[in-house]
C-alpha cells in the first residue's frame, strides 16, 4: 500500500467554522507533513511531524492547528480562517532515517479548501 | 537551503526528447537532487534522485554534471499524458525531516500533437 489518503477531497467554510482535514499513511512512514498549494504555484511547506511531534512549523498562523494522532494520521484543525487560505491542502509522508531512506516525499492527492 | 532557479515554462511535441535543466548553485556536500511531477489538482509524484553522473529509471534520466552545480531531467519521446509542471528539489533527503525540502517554482511543461 503506497498511498497517502487525504478526506475530504473538497471543503467549503465559512470564516466561524472550525473544520479538520485528515491524512492517514500505512506505509509505516514516521513523518507526515503539510503543505498548502495556491492555483500554479509551488507547495509550501507548513508542518512537518516526525515519530509523532512537531519537527517543523513554518510560522503557521495559529488558526491552522496540526495534530498527530498517531503515527498513521494527521490532522489540520481550521479555524476562523480568512478567505485567503483558500487553497489545495497536501499531506505527504517519508521514512525517516535508514540508510536506504531517500527521503522520497509520498503525497495524497489534497483537499480543496473553499474559505467563504 | 540551497535555492534552484528552473525555466518558469516548456513546449513540446509529442514524441520529443525533453530536457529540463535546473541551477543550484549552492548546492551542499551531502545534498541530493530530486524531481517531482505534478499533475493539476493532484500531489506531486517523485520521478527520480541524484547525487552525481547519471540515474536513469523507467520513465526518465538524471544528468548533474561533476560540479553539481545544476542537473537536467531527461524525458525520452514525452507523450500528452506527460503534460505537467516538473520540480526540482535540493536537499539532505538522507537526513529526515532534518533538511526541509522547498519547492521552487517548477517547469510547467506542455506537450501538444
Amino acid at each position: 500500500d503506497t498511498e497517502v489518503t487525504q478526506t475530504p477531497k473538497h471543503l467549503v467554510m465559512g470564516m466561524t467554522n472550525k473544520k479538520s482535514l485528515k491524512c492517514e499513511q500505512h506505509m509505516g512512514h514516521r513523518a507526515m507533513y503539510w503543505y498548502k498549494q495556491k492555483a500554479k504555484k509551488p507547495p509550501e511547506l507548513m508542518f512537518v511531524y516526525s515519530y509523532e511531534k512537531l519537527s517543523i512549523n513554518e510560522s503557521v498562523p495559529s488558526r491552522f492547528s496540526p495534530e498527530c494522532p498517531n503515527s498513521s494520521l494527521l490532522n489540520l484543525h481550521l479555524h476562523a480562517l480568512q478567505p485567503e487560505d483558500s487553497a489545495l491542502y497536501l499531506c505527504a509522508s517519508s521514512q525517516e532515517g535508514g540508510r536506504r531512506n531517500t527521503g522520497e516525499l509520498f503525497f495524497g492527492e489534497g483537499s480543496r479548501l473553499t474559505v467563504l | 537551503l540551497a535555492k534552484t532557479t528552473q525555466p518558469i515554462s516548456m513546449d513540446s511535441y509529442e514524441g520529443q526528447e525533453v530536457n529540463i535543466t535546473c541551477s543550484h548553485n549552492n548546492i551542499a556536500t551531502n545534498d541530493y537532487i530530486t524531481w517531482y511531477q505534478q499533475f493539476p489538482s493532484q500531489g506531486p509524484r517523485f520521478i527520480i534522485q541524484g547525487y552525481k553522473t547519471k540515474v536513469t529509471n523507467e520513465v526518465a534520466s538524471l544528468f548533474i554534471p561533476a560540479d553539481r552545480k545544476s542537473s537536467t531531467l531527461s524525458l525520452p519521446r514525452v507523450s500528452l499524458s506527460d503534460t505537467a509542471v516538473y520540480y526540482c528539489l535540493v536537499g539532505d533527503t538522507r537526513a529526515g525531516t532534518a533538511s526541509k525540502l522547498t519547492f521552487g517554482t517548477g517547469t510547467r511543461l506542455q506537450v501538444t500533437l
